[in-house]
């Protein structure tokens, strides 16, 4: 079946210090969305993006859809950063519905 | 602007009780989900509804019923709630099928 996998699943961080979380995908997708579940477990989309990079403050997406991955770059992080990352690809066909991966949480330390 | 609002937050029930949670978006958007998440296993779609009047199963649709009320409002539904609907759930909306989603803030339910 369709896998969306992402990794590390762990990742701990001095707070100042950069990352990079990276998600695969299966199969073609028509699009790709990055969000950030906050400690209060609230879902926030940060990206979407089908293609090429796109930048938002400290954080950055790139997707490159031929070779079925995407990254999440993360500067300067702050303790605010801190949560869990999911990466979902959005397949198409009759249903157009987004496959989650089963995310990245992250831990800023101050 | 709201956007999507969930209620109720918390729900405690008792093995076999019902209860529909309540999903409303304030975005004009033609699609909604609803979505659960459960430790270890990311989010998985119950059910959806690509435009009003319309709504199909996702990846776990056993033990649940849905009502599109009209183009804001996404009700799911528990008809006799077991112990394995522990769970939190997400209500998401977007413009159209493959857009940018946005979630709710969720509700965090507990079967006993």
């Amino acid at each position: 079946g369709i896998q969306v996998e992402q990794s590390p699943p762990d990742l701990i961080l001095q707070e100042g210090a950069n990352s990079t979380l990276r998600c695969n995908f299966s199969d073609s997708v028509n699009n790709l969305q990055w969000f950030h579940q906050n400690p209060w477990g609230q879902l926030i989309n940060l990206f979407y993006i089908p293609s090429g990079t796109k930048q938002n403050g400290r954080l950055s997406a790139t997707t490159v859809a031929t070779e079925r991955y995407s990254l999440l770059y993360i500067s300067s992080s702050q303790t605010t950063d801190s949560g869990v990352y999911f990466c979902a690809a959005d397949y198409g066909g009759s249903q157009g519905n987004l496959i989650f991966g089963k995310g990245t949480k992250l831990s800023v330390k101050p | 602007n709201a956007g999507v609002t969930q209620t109720p937050k918390f729900q405690v029930l008792k093995t076999g009780q019902s209860m529909t949670l309540q999903c409303a978006q304030d975005m004009n958007h033609n699609s909604m989900y609803w979505y659960r998440q459960d430790p270890g296993m990311g989010l998985r779609l119950i059910y959806y509804s690509a435009s009003e009047g319309t709504t199909d199963k996702g990846e776990v649709p056993n033990g649940y019923n849905v009502s599109r009320l009209n183009k804001r409002e996404f009700s799911l539904r528990l008809e006799s709630a077991a112990p394995s609907q522990t769970s939190v759930y997400f209500c998401a909306s977007s413009e159209r099928q493959g857009s940018r989603y946005t979630f709710g803030s969720g509700t965090r339910l507990t079967v006993v």
